[in-house]
C-alpha cells in the first residue's frame, strides 16, 4: 500500500542551486498536483496535472517546473533555489471527478540557505 | 477573494472530552467540502467530503457539519484520544469542470493531555 511517495523526506540546498523533488503513486489515478505549505498559511497550490503530458500552473508556479511523462510520476523541479522557497512540499493524487478523494504524500522539507 | 477561515488556532482539551472545531468560507462556486487530518511531520489524511446536499457525515468518533446557506461547517471529535492530537484542516473545493480546485484553511492544532 504505497500510495503516494515523496523523496527526499529532507533537503537542505544553497541559493542558485536545482534540485527535483519526485512523487510517484501506485493508485492509476489521473490527477496530480504539487502543494506548499508555510507557516500560518493554507496549503497552496503551486502546478497540477490532469493526465500524462498535460500541466498547468497553480496559485503560485514562479521558480518551479512540473513534467508529466507517465501517470505514476510528477516531479518538480526548482530552477535556482532561493531562501522564499524555504517551505514543506507536498504531493497529492487523485481520480478526476467533483467528488473524489485527495490522497497526499509525507512531505519534502526543504530548506534553502 | 476566496476565503476559508477556521478556529480556534489552537485546542488544549483532556483526553475523553468532546471538542468542536468551526470553518467559515466564502469560496463559490462550492462543489464539496472537506476536513483533513495532519499528523506534525505528515500529510494531511481525509477525515469526511461533504457535498451540498449533506448536512452530516461521521468517519467513526469524527462528524462533521454543513450549512451551506451560511457557510459554515464544524467538526465534531467525541470521546477524544491521545492520537487525536494533529492540525485538523477545513478545505472548500471548487469544481472547474476538469479538475477540482481546492482553497485549504490554515488549520486548527488540537492537543489531547492526559
Amino acid at each position: 500500500n504505497a500510495g503516494v511517495t515523496q523523496t527526499p523526506k529532507f533537503q537542505v540546498l544553497k541559493t542558485g542551486q536545482s534540485m527535483t523533488l519526485q512523487c510517484a503513486q501506485d493508485m492509476n489515478h489521473e490527477y496530480m498536483s504539487w502543494y506548499r505549505q508555510d507557516p500560518g498559511m493554507g496549503l497552496r497550490l503551486i502546478h497540477y496535472s490532469v493526465g500524462a503530458g498535460i500541466t498547468d500552473q497553480g496559485e503560485v508556479p514562479n521558480g518551479y517546473n512540473v513534467s508529466r511523462s507517465t501517470t505514476e510520476d510528477f516531479p518538480l523541479r526548482l530552477l535556482s533555489a532561493a531562501p522564499s522557497q524555504t517551505s514543506v512540499y507536498f504531493c497529492a493524487s487523485s481520480h478526476t471527478g467533483r467528488h473524489t478523494e485527495a490522497f497526499f504524500g509525507q512531505g519534502t522539507r526543504l530548506t534553502v540557505v | 477573494k476566496n476565503q476559508v477561515e477556521q478556529s480556534p488556532q489552537s485546542l488544549i482539551i483532556l483526553e475523553g472530552k468532546n471538542c468542536t472545531l468551526q470553518c467559515n468560507y466564502t469560496v463559490s462556486p462550492f462543489s464539496n467540502l472537506r476536513w483533513y487530518k495532519q499528523d506534525t511531520g505528515r500529510g494531511p489524511v481525509s477525515l469526511t467530503i461533504m457535498t451540498f446536499s449533506e448536512n452530516t457525515k461521521s468517519n467513526g468518533r469524527y462528524t462533521a457539519t454543513l450549512d451551506a446557506d451560511t457557510k459554515q461547517s464544524s467538526l465534531h471529535i467525541t470521546a477524544s484520544q491521545l492520537s487525536d492530537s494533529a492540525s485538523y484542516i477545513c478545505v472548500v473545493s471548487e469544481w472547474s469542470g476538469t479538475a477540482s480546485k481546492l482553497t485549504f484553511g490554515t488549520g486548527t492544532r488540537l492537543q489531547v493531555t492526559l
